[in-house]
């Protein structure tokens, strides 16, 4: 069974721009939470989607956003760069919800510039 | 509001120790917590998940318990290999079902 997909893997953008990153969850799996990885802030949770709904969300400015489609692939999407959203952003598949076993994919690196 | 501890923040240890990794958390509310291992430049890798009713989870080498009453979990990780070397993240499901997570502890194994 294939694991979870990220694209971009790398990517750089400079501030004002925006960014859209993907994330294919393992077949089966309908629950997608997205993560975002700093070496000063350490992991932090953006949102879950479930079922094309946002189930849950994290203490994020509104630039930044999700969705999820019916075949439960997800994107992010990141308006107004700044220089703080440069991070490993990572995104989780799962049965149900966070409290089912989080499958994570290799993560995509975002650096504004 | 929840928070997660892990100590040590970093620890070497020569190859076969056996060894222990910490990690506490301030609210005994939680549904579970999940060890994680993550490679440099790489996700994450889930090792063991313990539900709030259970004492402990064994995988291989590895042994995670949870007490939650004092709000503290436990890695053990048995005869340590080289390839055991990355940096160990615990993260508890809290109320709101989001994952909070502790900052981990880099391991390294020397050969």
């Amino acid at each position: 069974k294939a694991g979870v997909t990220q694209t971009p893997r790398y990517l750089i953008k400079t501030r004002g721009q925006q960014v859209t990153l993907s994330c294919s969850p393992i077949s089966g799996h309908r629950s997608v939470s997205w993560y975002q990885q700093t070496p000063g802030q350490g992991l932090q949770f953006l949102f879950e989607y479930f079922s094309e709904t946002q189930r849950n969300k994290g203490n994020f400015p509104g630039r930044f956003s999700g969705r999820q489609f019916s075949n439960s692939r997800s994107e992010m999407n990141v308006s107004t760069l700044e220089l703080g959203d440069s991070a490993l952003y990572l995104c989780a598949s799962g049965a149900g919800d966070s409290t089912d076993t989080q499958y994570f994919g290799p993560g995509t690196r975002l650096t504004v510039l | 509001k929840q928070e997660v501890t892990q100590i040590p923040a970093a620890l070497s240890v020569p190859e076969g120790e056996n060894l222990v990794l910490n990690c506490s958390f301030t609210d005994s509310a939680i549904y579970n917590l999940q060890w994680f291992r993550q490679d440099p430049g790489k996700g994450l890798t889930s090792l063991l998940l313990i539900q709030s009713s259970q004492r402990e989870q064994t995988s291989g080498r590895l042994n995670a318990s949870l007490d939650k009453s004092s709000g503290r979990s436990t890695l053990y990780i048995a005869a340590s290999q080289p390839g055991d070397s990355a940096t160990y993240l615990c993260a508890v499901s809290d109320s709101n079902y989001q994952l909070i997570w502790g900052a981990g502890t880099k391991l390294i194994i020397k050969p």
